[in-house]
């Protein structure tokens, strides 16, 4: 069956412009997860979505970061203001609740100039 | 909380080596242990998982880790390297309820050479 998708794969944006990143789970996955990897480090946990609602976001770096996830299905992540250091691969995994594996999406690069 | 240490940013072996690459963890509760393998702009993929049971878990690819608790190590061997093995290799860790974030390691990106 279809996979985890994100779109898109890569974004190049100005610094101080608005970005949204899309994450589509695989069907029937309720728990959602958002991991940001710079280059040369292993992702970095920012939000986990259990359903609608998210159940964790302290990996969030500050308030120009929300993510939404309004029918327990896709998610969309968006960054305000983004700033140069926000470049990075913004990874999206699912898995099924109370199941531990997590299956990844190719990621999304995005490129703040 | 958790935490995951990969010795060795690279690796580099001979086709037809043995292949070891090297993760401890810092959990202050049974931890869940996986290994992931990310090629060039993929995803990561699961190679495999110690959750319970044996310690010595098998994965995808010929791949195998054993989890040791008196070392808190799980260290990922391959008895013998192909080139198609050249890839990111990601030890991770969540705590034993489920449904956590995994923290992941640095990563060990490994070379296999002709």
């Amino acid at each position: 069956g279809a996979g985890v998708s994100q779109t898109p794969s890569n974004k190049v944006t100005e610094k101080g412009k608005y970005v949204e990143l899309r994450c589509d789970p695989i069907s029937g996955h309720t728990a959602l997860y958002w991991y940001r990897q710079s280059l040369g480090q292993g992702p970095e946990f920012l939000i986990y979505f259990q359903g609608t609602g998210a159940a964790d976001d302290s990996g969030l770096p500050n308030d120009r970061f929300f993510a939404v996830r309004p029918e327990g299905s896709v998610s969309t992540l968006k960054i305000q203001r983004t700033e140069r250091g926000d470049s990075a691969v913004y990874l999206c995994a699912s898995s099924f609740k109370r199941d531990n594996e997590q299956f990844f999406g190719p990621g999304t690069r995005l490129t703040v100039l | 909380a958790q935490s995951v240490t990969q010795l060795g940013s690279h690796v580099s072996v001979s086709e037809g080596a043995l292949v070891l690459l090297r993760c401890n963890y810092s959990s202050s509760v049974p931890p869940y242990l996986f290994w992931y393998v990310q090629y060039p702009n993929q995803g990561l993929q699961l190679l495999l998982k110690y959750t319970t049971g044996a310690t010595l878990v098998k994965g995808i690819n010929g791949f195998e880790a054993e989890f040791k608790k008196s070392e808190t190590s799980f260290h990922l061997t391959k008895p013998s390297a192909h080139m198609s093995d050249a890839a990111e290799y990601f030890c991770a860790v969540i705590h034993y309820s489920g449904n956590t974030p995994l923290v992941f390691g640095k990563g060990t990106r490994l070379s296999v050479i002709a």
